[in-house]
């Protein structure tokens, strides 16, 4: 049962214009959620992140925003760049006292950068 | 800044062999997860610890152990390799303290079981 879903395995962006990467859950204890970039041999490398009392959340270039109601959040790149091509996983966690309840994962969504 | 640190990178092992991943978390993260990652898949948690001790589980086979040590470094201990454990094992470590904590990824051990 696949609680986290990112529903498109693969996008392609020409350079310089918006990235919009989605993701949808079906837990609703899930109250944290993260995106994470992968490049082929390497781990994960955490990019942004959000809490359920937020809608949104800026750092940089990228933007999470998260629909509650909807199960939905989705991540911004603007502007998206060549070195933004990699794999991108959301992820979902619960809260806890100690903040250190395990990840689920998305499938992954494939971004590609057109020069 | 220093990362999360596994080793070894690779590892080939035959069917049936025994195997052991180490960890060593990021400094002064108290909390070590270990992910596994089939070709094609996304992530799936393991098991994880909390001050050396096991704080959560997942799917993990019972041929597999894990440990945290006192220096908070983590080993994954794989026996009875069977094909279907070829994978990539990333560990993650977090710090405690406040209701939510990223995780940060080592660059994974790519175990390949003939």
């Amino acid at each position: 049962d696949q609680q986290v879903k990112q529903n498109s395995p693969s996008l392609s962006v020409q350079e310089g214009r918006i990235s919009i990467l989605n993701c949808d859950y079906t837990n609703s204890m899930f109250d944290y959620f993260l995106w994470y970039k992968k490049y082929p041999a390497e781990g994960p490398t955490f990019l942004i992140s959000i809490s359920s009392i937020k809608d949104k959340n800026e750092d940089g270039r990228f933007t999470v925003f998260l629909n509650k109601s909807a199960k939905h959040l989705s991540l911004h790149i603007v502007p998206s760049q060549p070195g933004d091509s990699a794999v991108y996983f959301c992820a979902a966690s619960a809260a806890s006292n100690f903040g250190n309840e395990k990840l689920t994962f998305g499938t992954g969504t494939r971004l590609t950068i057109i020069p | 800044a220093a990362g999360v640190i596994q080793s070894p990178r690779h590892l080939i092992k035959e069917k049936r062999e025994t195997a052991t991943l180490k960890c060593y978390p990021i400094p002064r993260h108290d909390t070590v997860y270990w992910y596994q990652q089939g070709p094609g898949q996304d992530p799936q948690f393991l098991i994880s610890f909390y001050e050396k001790m096991q704080s959560d589980k997942g799917s993990i086979p019972d041929r597999f152990s894990a440990q945290q040590f006192s220096d908070y470094h983590s080993e994954l201990n794989m026996s009875s390799l069977e094909l279907g454990d070829s994978a990539l094992y990333f560990c993650a470590s977090s710090s405690s303290g406040r209701f939510y904590n990223e995780q940060f990824f080592g660059p994974g051990t790519r175990l390949t079981v003939l």
